[in-house]
């Protein structure tokens, strides 16, 4: 286990409303990452975070910002969440932290009903 | 640009039987390679990973998985399944160790 957490669960929400996911890791890993989840696609990379504050975008950025203000946490934040937002999210983390890791831990996930 | 590629989106197969998954990967430097499974409704969890080493890794629920450099291959088996093992199966290649790329996913269906 390596303990990372997302809340919340589920979510339904509104067109146009504003929306926060959060992730939570315990270990202290350099690395963080927000993919969704669709049928036909696998699993596609949102943004990511190399460390305090150092975040990029990933293939599926629109629509979608990231913040991380401490190693533990990393936000993803649908700035107007639109029904093409419907999906399952991952947070993920790997790299340096109380030991190394070369792959990728995920959390539990997220699913988002944008109605 | 890496990337997965996994041949087969459906794969089903009766219990007890042997099962492979295909998935092919290009890159033209070392990667490390990493199957997961995804169990309904939940996360994805690590079942095998290559790093260096010996080209036959063995991972979890009696899952191995062979590296082969000149096919740029990393192929999964089982020699007997079970129900349980019926999930959502995703190759995964990384070159840096900080960035990930997935094949779009296998779905084994064990048949009773």
């Amino acid at each position: 286990d390596a303990g990372i957490t997302q809340s919340p669960r589920h979510k339904v929400t509104e067109t146009g409303t504003p929306v926060t996911l959060r992730c939570h890791q315990t270990e202290n890993h350099r690395y963080m990452y927000w993919y969704r989840q669709d049928p036909g696609h696998g699993l596609r990379l949102i943004h990511y975070s190399y460390g305090v504050k150092d975040t990029d975008k990933g293939e599926v950025s629109d629509g979608y910002s990231v913040s991380r203000s401490k190693t533990e946490d990393f936000l993803l934040t649908l700035e107007s969440a639109t029904s093409s937002q419907t999906s399952v999210y991952f947070c993920a983390i790997s790299g340096q932290g109380l030991t190394f890791s070369y792959e990728q831990y995920f959390g539990p996930g997220t699913r988002l009903t944008v109605t | 640009a890496q990337s997965v590629t996994q041949l087969d989106s459906q794969v089903p197969v009766f219990e007890e039987a042997p099962v492979e998954l295909r998935c092919n990967y290009s890159s033209s430097v070392s990667v490390y390679l990493f199957w997961y499974v995804q169990y309904p409704n939940q996360g994805l969890q690590l079942l095998l990973k290559y790093l260096s080493g010996s080209t036959l890794v063995k991972g979890i629920n009696g899952f191995e998985a062979e590296f082969n450099k000149s096919q740029t291959s990393f192929h999964l088996r089982k020699p007997s399944v079970h129900i349980s093992d019926t999930a959502e199966y995703f190759c995964a290649a990384s070159n840096t160790g900080n960035q990930f790329y997935f094949g779009t996913g296998t779905s084994l269906t064990v048949i009773p």
